[in-house]
């Protein structure tokens, strides 16, 4: 009974370089949010998506960052032409209906370090 | 604006005594709480939540965590720590009248908790 899983969980890119993080939610799950946690802070939303929809992108930084969630495969989180600013952890998590009450369960994160 | 308070960063606690973690939210319409755990380089651990009801809610590993509204709070306890629940503790609240921002939850920033033996 797999939980979410996000891959890699560390990545090194250097400024102007590409970031593709990845997610595959929970068995039976077809909501998945991305949050972003910086060095002592709480984590920060970013965006909702369901199947093949993006339902809330609000948290997102509307340059260089975008997120997909296709009918086949994991969630990507693309980051293009990275900047030091983008180090910090991402998590994934994901719920079975995306009702209000519904539980959002996490992954173990992938660490960005831009050099 | 929806936010939440963890006004301690740091809880230092004896084993075998009991713990409290505060946190304090400030929502536009009805609150959906949660508390989570994150250990060192691992993701975030649900441990219980409030939706309705009983103001007392329990969860996994022997944690509890009480409701008031008039206070605006979720405060997370324990009667007898253990040593393994040293970690990061996490409070989080969801807004149940936000329309399309309904799927994001707002997070404090934390609380290390530091049980020694």
């Amino acid at each position: 009974n797999a939980g979410v899983m996000q891959n890699p969980r560390h990545l090194v890119r250097r400024r102007g370089q590409e970031a593709r993080l990845r997610c595959s939610p929970m068995k039976g799950h077809s909501h998945v949010y991305w949050y972003r946690q910086l060095p002592e802070e709480g984590l920060k939303f970013m965006v909702y998506l369901q199947k093949e929809n993006i339902i809330d992108e609000s948290g997102m930084p509307k340059e260089r960052f975008s997120a997909e969630f296709p009918k086949e495969g994991p969630s990507i989180l693309r980051i293009q032409q990275v900047v030091r600013g983008d180090s910090a952890a991402y998590f994934c998590a994901s719920s079975l209906s995306g009702g209000v009450t519904d539980t959002q369960y996490f992954g173990p994160g992938t660490r960005l370090t831009v050099l | 604006a929806q936010s939440v308070a963890q006004p301690e960063d740091q809880v230092n606690v004896a084993e075998g005594n009991p713990l409290t973690v505060k946190c304090t939210y400030s929502v536009s319409g009805n609150p959906y709480l949660f508390w989570y755990v994150q250990y060192p380089n691992r993701g975030l651990q649900f441990l219980l939540k409030y939706i309705t009801g009983d103001n007392l809610v329990k969860g996994s590993y022997g944690f509890e965590a009480e409701f008031n509204k008039s206070q605006t709070s979720f405060h997370l306890k324990k009667p007898s720590a253990l040593v393994s629940d040293s970690a990061l503790y996490f409070c989080a609240v969801r807004d149940a009248n936000r329309g399309s921002t309904l799927g994001r939850l707002y997070f404090g920033r934390g609380t290390q908790l530091t049980v020694w033996p």
